[in-house]
C-alpha cells in the first residue's frame, strides 16, 4: 500500500514570499491532517479535513495560512506571506477513521521542510 | 496542551528492553493512550494504543496501570534503529492527536 506522499521535500524562500505544499493521502482515507513541526518540538495540528470539509482549523493562522482539499482527496497548504517563524516541517497525515470515534492510526508523510530567510 | 508527562531523554543498550514511562494522571474514562515514534527526518509512526488492558503487537508492549494514570511502552529488544523520539498521547474524544515533546530514546551499541 502506498503511503502518504508530500511535495516538495525541501523549500527555501525569503520572508514575505508565498509557498504551497501538496499532500496525497493513502487511497480511501477520508480524514486528512496538516501538522506543523518546529525544530525541537512535537507536531502541532493546523487543520483537519474529513472528506473535503474542514473539521478543525482552530490552530491555523488564517491571516497567512490557507488549506483546501478538493474532491476529498489531495490537499494543499499555502502560506502567504511567509514569516521567519514559519520555518518548520509541514507534515501531512491521513486516517481511514471518521472524526469522532476512537481507535485508528494516523499515517504520516515524510514532511516538507520549509526554511524562511 | 498535551495531557501527558514524559522524561525528555533515555538511553538503552542494544538488545536490552527499553521501558519508556508516561504519566497521564488526568486521563478520562473514554480516552485511549497512544504511542507514536519519530525517527530523525521522518514523519511520526504509529506504535500501539490501549484503553485499559495491556496490549502487545509486533513492535512493542503497552502496560497501563489499573488506575490508568500512567503507562509504560516496552520495546523488548531494542536495536539501533529504535533510536527516535517517542510520543505518548492521550487521545481526546475527537480524531486529532495532540503531541507533546516526547522522550528522546538513544540506543547505544
Amino acid at each position: 500500500e502506498a503511503g502518504v506522499a508530500q511535495s516538495p521535500r525541501y523549500k527555501i524562500i525569503e520572508k514575505r514570499q508565498s509557498v504551497a505544499f501538496w499532500c496525497n493521502p493513502i487511497s480511501g482515507h477520508a480524514t486528512l491532517y496538516w501538522y506543523q513541526q518546529i525544530l525541537g518540538q512535537g507536531p502541532k495540528l493546523l487543520i483537519q479535513f474529513q472528506n473535503n470539509g474542514v473539521v478543525d482549523d482552530s490552530q491555523l493562522p488564517k491571516d497567512r495560512f490557507s488549506a483546501e482539499r478538493l474532491k476529498g482527496v489531495d490537499s494543499t497548504l499555502k502560506i502567504q506571506p511567509a514569516k521567519l517563524e514559519d520555518s518548520a516541517v509541514y507534515l501531512c497525515a491521513s486516517s481511514s477513521r471518521l472524526a469522532g470515534g476512537p481507535g485508528g492510526e494516523l499515517f504520516f508523510g515524510e514532511g516538507s521542510r520549509l526554511t524562511v530567510l | 496542551d498535551a495531557k501527558t508527562t514524559q522524561p525528555p531523554s533515555m538511553d538503552c543498550a542494544e538488545g536490552r528492553a527499553a521501558n519508556l514511562p508516561c504519566n497521564h494522571s488526568t486521563i478520562s474514562g473514554n480516552e485511549y493512550v497512544y504511542w507514536y515514534r519519530q525517527i530523525h527526518s521522518q514523519g511520526p509512526q504509529y506504535i500501539i494504543h490501549g484503553l485499559k488492558n495491556n496490549e502487545t503487537n509486533e513492535m512493542a508492549s503497552l502496560i497501563i496501570t489499573e488506575d490508568r494514570k500512567s503507562s509504560t511502552l516496552i520495546l523488548p529488544h531494542a536495536t539501533l534503529r529504535d533510536t527516535a523520539v517517542y510520543y505518548c498521547i492521550v487521545r481526546p474524544w475527537t480524531d486529532k492527536l495532540i503531541f507533546g515533546t516526547g522522550t528522546r530514546l538513544q540506543v547505544f551499541p
